[in-house]
């Protein structure tokens, strides 16, 4: 089954400065991969989502990339704010997203004011 | 657009006794519905997947003696935990997924706490 690895666990960042968070993949089956934003006792909240067949995708300060060849996804936030602070999960999918959700292990991201 | 409710949000229920939560697609059809458990501080883990009309697929490691999963309509599934024991206490969050969308909208998630 897929495996999904997720780096780091913490990742502590000034306001304003940008953050970045990696993840890789093992199945190369696997062509949807969205990351999720997730408060204490929350619900996971989608932020970007990338299909396999587009290499990067940007929605204002968050941004996704894509190599199906290194079988490696990265979300980057620009402009850090406090209330990106959170939990981060990556995640992947085949069939394009009807196959349940593989996480990564998390990312917890802490905006230091 | 794109409601999922689950229901109750929180449960506390003693050993061996059982458990439903229902998780609803209010305001489209979802073919297909996943289940996740969350442990504190730990990530989300695929439990079961279920579409409408037929027998939910269930991740290695799940007893689906256990985990009783109905999916009778394209906007209920029901997860019935079973005979429960304290190490069941969970986060149950489940998703649903609307045609040839991809995205999955996930519930707020039932908080179950056996005692």
């Amino acid at each position: 089954g897929e495996n999904v690895e997720q780096h780091p666990s913490t990742l502590s960042v000034q306001e304003g400065d940008s953050a970045v968070i990696k993840c890789t993949y093992s199945d190369s089956a696997s062509n949807y991969f969205p990351w999720y934003k997730q408060e204490l006792g929350k619900r996971p909240q989608l932020i970007i989502d990338i299909r396999s067949n587009v290499g990067e995708k940007k929605d204002q300060r968050i941004a996704v990339t894509l190599n199906k060849t290194a079988k490696h996804f990265s979300l980057h936030i620009t402009e850090t704010q406090p209330e990106d602070s959170a939990v981060y999960f990556c995640a992947a999918s085949g069939r394009g997203g009807a196959d349940g959700l593989t996480f990564g292990k998390g990312t917890h991201l802490i905006i230091q004011p | 657009g794109a409601v999922v409710s689950q229901h109750p949000s929180r449960v506390i229920c003693k050993s061996g006794t059982s458990v439903k939560i229902e998780c609803r697609s209010l305001d489209f059809q979802a073919t297909t519905m996943f289940w996740y458990r969350q442990f504190p501080k730990q990530s989300l883990m695929l439990m079961a997947t279920s579409n409408e009309g037929s027998k939910a697929t269930y991740e290695q490691g799940v007893e689906k003696d256990k985990f009783l999963i109905n999916h009778a309509s394209l906007t209920l599934s029901t997860l019935t935990v079973t005979s429960a024991h304290p190490e069941d206490s969970s986060f149950y969050i489940c998703s649903a997924r609307a045609g040839s969308l991809d995205e999955q909208y996930f519930g707020p998630g039932t908080r179950l706490t056996v005692t």
